[in-house]
């Protein structure tokens, strides 16, 4: 059973599209991290959002963490070519070591 | 960017030999961890470090093992690989706990296990 569920799995839009990627759980995180990773390259954080109801934007980038602190979501707004790459999400717990979810792969087409 | 490598970045070997994967920084942090990342399946950890010689298992432990005599290297140990260990593996640091720092990611080595 996975422990974060990511939806959806793929994703394949037009540039200037907007979309929602969400990072779902049964469980309580004491924070929630967004990474993303290109081909043949190692996973970036791009965001840690702890607090329940917290949101964060980075340019057109909106991530957003549950009032229960069990879910997150990252927005994109106007997507562009080069926000290609696997979105993926981690839940951090008292042992402090992530979870990862399965990721979410998207591709923005010019 | 961080100071992580990873070596080799590729290794292609047989069912049965050994392997070691190496993991060096240069960013003098506390916490290292491998993963291992397959489609489907997203990354999972195999073995991380809290501290020179102090290491403990992850999720997918079983067929790894792992040491860290020093700061900088993490080695990762195939005792006798096996096909289902054909994956993507990537090295990460962190200066403390990572819910409340930064983990860096290393470039990841491609172990194919014929």
């Amino acid at each position: 059973t996975q422990l974060l569920e990511q939806s959806p799995q793929f994703l394949s839009i037009q540039e200037g599209e907007n979309l929602t990627v969400y990072c779902n759980s049964s469980s309580v995180f004491s924070s929630l991290q967004w990474y993303r990773q290109e081909p043949g390259e190692g996973p970036v954080l791009l965001v840690t959002v702890v607090t329940g109801g917290e949101v964060k934007k980075l340019k057109r980038l909106t991530f957003q963490f549950g009032d229960a602190r069990k879910d997150s979501s990252l927005h994109i707004t106007a997507a562009q070519p080069g926000d290609t790459g696997l979105y993926l999400c981690a839940g951090v717990r008292g042992s402090y070591i992530p979870t990862f979810g399965r990721g979410t792969s998207l591709i923005v087409h010019p | 960017d961080a100071g992580i490598t990873q070596s080799p970045r590729h290794k292609v070997t047989e069912t049965g030999t050994p392997v070691t994967l190496r993991c060096h920084q240069t960013e003098n942090h506390r916490y290292m961890y491998w993963y291992r990342q397959d489609p489907g399946h997203g990354l999972r950890l195999i073995h991380y470090s809290y501290g020179v010689k102090d290491t403990d298992k992850g999720e997918v432990s079983d067929g790894y093992s792992v040491s860290r005599s020093k700061t900088e290297d993490f080695l990762l140990t195939l005792e006798s690989a096996t096909s289902s260990q054909t994956s993507v593996y990537f090295c990460a640091i962190s200066g403390t706990v990572v819910g409340a720092d930064t983990q860096y990611f290393g470039p990841g080595t491609r172990l194919t296990v014929l």
